[in-house]
């Protein structure tokens, strides 16, 4: 178990341009979410997958995001056309397909920290 | 819609003291979890609470939680350096998505 990985850990863009992100969750993790957390806030909800199934979006994902997880595996979320209020923490957890994820919940990876500029 | 919130937003204590963090939500649910998040890291699971009633302990930390009430707290016992940081309570929508709705955080900060 090497936990949940997210890459890069830092991206700085020029505003307009378009940036991706990707997550690779626990192998036998079903469940993929993705959340967006900014500077002295709590996370919020953006996005989740059931296997390869986007079930979910929030309303804060706008037109200008799209998120995938083609097979089921990893999965990436993409920005285009950047704004500087796209500058926040994305984090990625992926969880079992039991209830809430079992006795631990989801599991959290380390974030990629966007900088809009 | 469902709203989670903490209180205090802000806390400073001396190391030896005891504290209580509250996280009070609107809606029906009953799994609520404790993360800690330190600057700049990702989110740590500190607890899982799945039913009324439910008391978890690890180290000076000892959260429960209260369904009928739509209260947990985080008590904190003789803090320490260690234990400063930011400490996040998240409910379950238990919609079928299972997304978690954050409250808005405690910042700890633990003086020596």
């Amino acid at each position: 178990d090497t936990g949940v990985s997210q890459n890069p850990r830092h991206k700085i863009t020029k505003r307009g341009q378009n940036v991706t992100f990707r997550c690779d969750p626990i192998s036998e993790h079903n469940r993929l979410y993705w959340y967006r957390q900014t500077l002295g806030q709590g996370p919020e909800f953006l996005t989740y997958f059931q296997n390869e199934a986007q079930l979910e979006k929030s309303r804060l994902l706008s037109d200008r995001f799209s998120a995938e997880r083609p097979k089921g595996s990893f999965s990436t979320l993409e920005i285009q056309r950047t704004e500087q209020g796209d500058s926040a923490m994305y984090l990625c957890a992926s969880s079992t397909n039991f209830g809430t994820g079992g006795v631990r919940g989801y599991t959290f990876g380390s974030g990629t920290r966007l900088t809009v500029v | 819609e469902l709203k989670v919130e903490q209180n205090p937003l802000f806390l400073s204590m001396q190391e030896g003291k005891n504290y209580t963090i509250y996280c009070n939500y609107s809606t029906t649910s009953d799994r609520l979890y404790w993360y800690r998040q330190d600057p700049g890291k990702s989110l740590e699971s500190l607890f899982v609470l799945l039913s009324n009633g439910a008391v978890k302990q690890e180290g000076r930390l000892m959260a429960s939680l209260d369904t009928k009430a739509r209260l947990s707290t985080l008590h904190i016992t003789a803090a320490v350096h260690d234990l400063s940081a930011t400490y996040f309570c998240a409910v379950d929508m238990t919609s079928g998505t299972y997304k978690y709705i954050f409250g808005t955080g405690t910042r700890l900060k633990v003086l020596a």
